[in-house]
């Protein structure tokens, strides 16, 4: 059975920090590795998927990377800004189901 | 291309009392997912359907909840009779092969069971 693992579970920064969110799976037979973003009150909205062939992928201010060998995922936020503060899930997609970790809930202050 | 819909966005119901919840995935999107995610914690697979059969169910308590998903298309969930600890929000998602199993999520229903 996969499980997720996210770390930390929180975290708080100034605007304009540089950034790194862990998460680690147990299962490396992964289909695919998702990040998603939530905020209060709301649904998931997808950031970046990464197939089980890729090392990474970038949008924008955004970069995740995936070693399937070790089991990790990060996603690097460059100069983070208020409005990136969220709940941040990454979910790892093995091929009939897909598994959550609990989240890093992520504060940048102004 | 529309997104995944679920409605209603709130319930408040009764311990003991019943409630359903509807989901419309993307069109074309073979597999859906219905979530439970309580306050504070990661999301939890209640129920995965590929087309209109049962993929994943090992963590749905069969003995109040039930899902069906008619046609392949939309599905409904369903707790009988609910407890107070089913108060959660409850996530639909569908994907595709054809877009890489990218999971697509909907809003969200948000039940506070009294």
């Amino acid at each position: 059975k996969q499980e997720v693992t996210q770390i930390p579970a929180a975290l708080s920064v100034p605007e304009g920090e540089n950034l790194v969110l862990n998460c680690s799976f147990t299962d490396s037979a992964i289909y695919n590795l998702q990040w998603f973003r939530q905020d209060p009150g709301k649904g998931l909205t997808s950031l970046l998927l990464i197939q089980s062939s890729q090392r990474e992928q970038t949008s924008g201010r955004l970069n995740a990377s995936l070693d399937k060998s070790s089991g990790r995922s990060t996603l690097y936020i460059a100069a983070s800004q208020p409005g990136d503060s969220a709940t941040y899930l990454c979910a790892a997609s093995g091929y009939s189901t897909l598994t959550f970790g609990k989240g890093t809930m992520l504060l940048v202050s102004p | 291309e529309a997104g995944v819909a679920q409605s209603p966005r709130y319930k408040i119901i009764e311990k003991r009392q019943s409630v359903a919840f509807w989901c419309n995935p993307i069109s074309g999107h073979a597999t859906l997912y219905w979530y439970q995610q309580i306050l504070g914690q990661g999301p939890k697979l209640l129920i995965q359907f590929q087309n209109n059969g049962v993929v994943d169910d090992s963590q749905l308590p069969k003995d109040r909840f039930s899902a069906e998903r008619l046609k392949g298309v939309d599905s409904t969930l369903k707790i009988q009779p609910a407890k107070l600890e089913d108060s959660a929000v409850y996530l639909c998602a569908s994907s595709s092969i054809r877009q890489g199993m990218e999971a697509f999520f909907g809003q969200g229903t948000r039940l506070t069971v009294v």
